[in-house]
């Protein structure tokens, strides 16, 4: 399985964008970058996914380098709200389970 | 869109009891997971169901752990006896079928577990 890394912890000020690292420098070419969020006793939410082209949804953009070994998730108006823990999750072929590491717990700031 | 649905959303039970957890799918997923997540962890896979067959259980303690997929679309998961470790929030999930890289996991809730 291709593994993550990704930073345990971040700060980011309310209205600010908020930029989430991710790293995964033995992925795949058939492998896709998914990111997720955690916020308190809910279930994992699916926020976005992409496999090499930048992807953009209602909720959040995704920047994938050109080598794809890393990605950076973009809540471009980061609110209250958007505190949560997120996970950076490599998924393809031979690993179509979601495989969780500790994720990035981000904090929004009043 | 229905999401996934789970029941009970709280479980305390005592430890060599019995407790059973449901799940209802996303009409049309053809794959349901149950995850477990121990407090301050990620979510870790327990058993992949692909319609009623089991895809991935290699992670599932089958000597107190059971789940089953009768019809292709409701799921039990069953422990039996707890014991103090499997305190953790039982999450299922469900996708539209195996081989669909691009279709994503959607989750349930999940049940909190307290073996007491």
């Amino acid at each position: 399985d291709a593994k993550t890394t990704q930073p345990p912890s971040m700060d980011c000020a309310e209205g600010r964008a908020a930029n989430l690292p991710c790293n995964h420098s033995t992925i795949s070419g058939n492998e896709y970058v998914y990111w997720y969020r955690q916020i308190h006793s809910q279930g994992p939410q699916y926020i976005i996914h992409g496999l090499k082209n930048n992807e953009t949804n209602e909720m959040a953009s995704l920047i994938i380098t050109e080598d794809r070994k890393s990605s950076t998730l973009i809540l471009p108006h980061a609110t209250l709200r958007d505190t949560a823990v997120y996970y950076c999750i490599v998924r393809g072929f031979g690993n179509e389970k979601l495989t969780f590491g500790t994720g990035t717990r981000l904090t929004i700031i009043p | 869109e229905a999401g996934v649905a789970q029941s009970p959303r709280y479980k305390i039970i005592e430890k060599r009891q019995s407790v059973a957890f449901w799940c209802n799918p996303i009409s049309g997923h053809a794959t349901l997971y149950w995850y477990q997540q121990i407090l301050g962890q990620g979510p870790k896979l327990l058993i992949q169901f692909q319609n009623n067959g089991v895809v991935d259980d290699s992670q599932l303690p089958k000597d107190r752990f059971s789940a089953e997929r009768l019809k292709g679309v409701d799921s039990t998961l069953k422990i039996q006896p707890a014991k103090l470790e499997d305190s953790a929030v039982y999450l299922c999930a469900s996708s539209l079928g195996q081989g669909s890289y691009n279709s994503p996991l959607h989750f349930g809730n999940g049940t909190r577990l307290t073996v007491t």
